[in-house]
């Protein structure tokens, strides 16, 4: 199967940079993606690494090694509208016309004054 | 506003009823994807559909069925419910270019009494 681990909680103080880092472990790697989800809403699309290297857009940034099973989500001048939970997910092709996505956990960022 | 849309917003009701839900994906995409959500769970992928077929089942048990119609809206079909399907179910459409992001609807929260 696969195995998707990032922080179950994480604090950060407005206007601050705040890491959150996802590890994972599958064989038919195509792809990784960061979806922000407030509390009860519908997650809602960051960013995509397919390739090693980072990815920026705005005050978000991601950044992917394949080698190393390791991604990270950046967030910078972080608001207060941030706190939310960031989920990382991995999209697997090793099973035909599978493209569905596995989802970490998630990791719940609460920004403070 | 991802343009998927589902309904309904909420639904209570009992155990051992049978209840369906509700998706259209966005304008253009021809894959439906369904989640689940609960609190100890995560998001979990159930069952994915390609333009009417169904492509891919991730842990979806049988008691629960689904299908994409024509005109590429998709049932989710729920049955002999159990307080344990209490959760946001949650809808997602791509179109099958490179990224293949999924863009989620706002979900339906279903309450199990």
């Amino acid at each position: 199967g696969q195995n998707i681990d990032q922080p179950t909680e994480m604090t950060a103080t407005e206007g601050a940079i705040v890491q959150i880092n996802c590890t994972y472990q599958t064989s038919g790697f195509n792809g990784l993606f960061w979806y922000q989800q407030h509390a009860g809403e519908a997650p809602t699309f960051l960013s995509y690494n397919v390739l090693d290297g980072l990815e920026e857009k705005g005050r978000f940034s991601s950044f992917l090694s394949r080698s190393k099973g390791y991604s990270y989500l950046l967030l910078k001048e972080l608001q207060m509208k941030d706190s939310a939970s960031y989920l990382c997910a991995v999209r697997d092709l090793r099973y035909t016309g599978r493209r569905a996505l596995t989802f970490g956990s998630g990791t719940r960022l609460q920004v403070q004054p | 506003d991802s343009g998927v849309t589902q309904t309904p917003k909420h639904l209570i009701t009992a155990t051992g009823q049978r209840v369906t839900l509700r998706c259209s994906p966005r304008s253009g995409d021809l894959s439906v994807y369904w989640y689940q959500q609960s609190l100890d769970q995560g998001l979990q992928f159930l069952i994915q559909y390609y333009n009417g077929e169904e492509r891919a089942k991730g842990n979806i048990l049988e008691r629960f069925s689904a299908q994409q119609f024509p005109d590429l809206h998709s049932e989710l079909n729920l049955s002999s419910l159990e307080l344990g399907d209490s959760a946001l179910y949650f809808c997602a459409s791509s179109e099958r270019g490179h990224t293949d992001t999924q863009y989620f609807g706002p979900g339906t929260r279903l309450t199990v009494l």
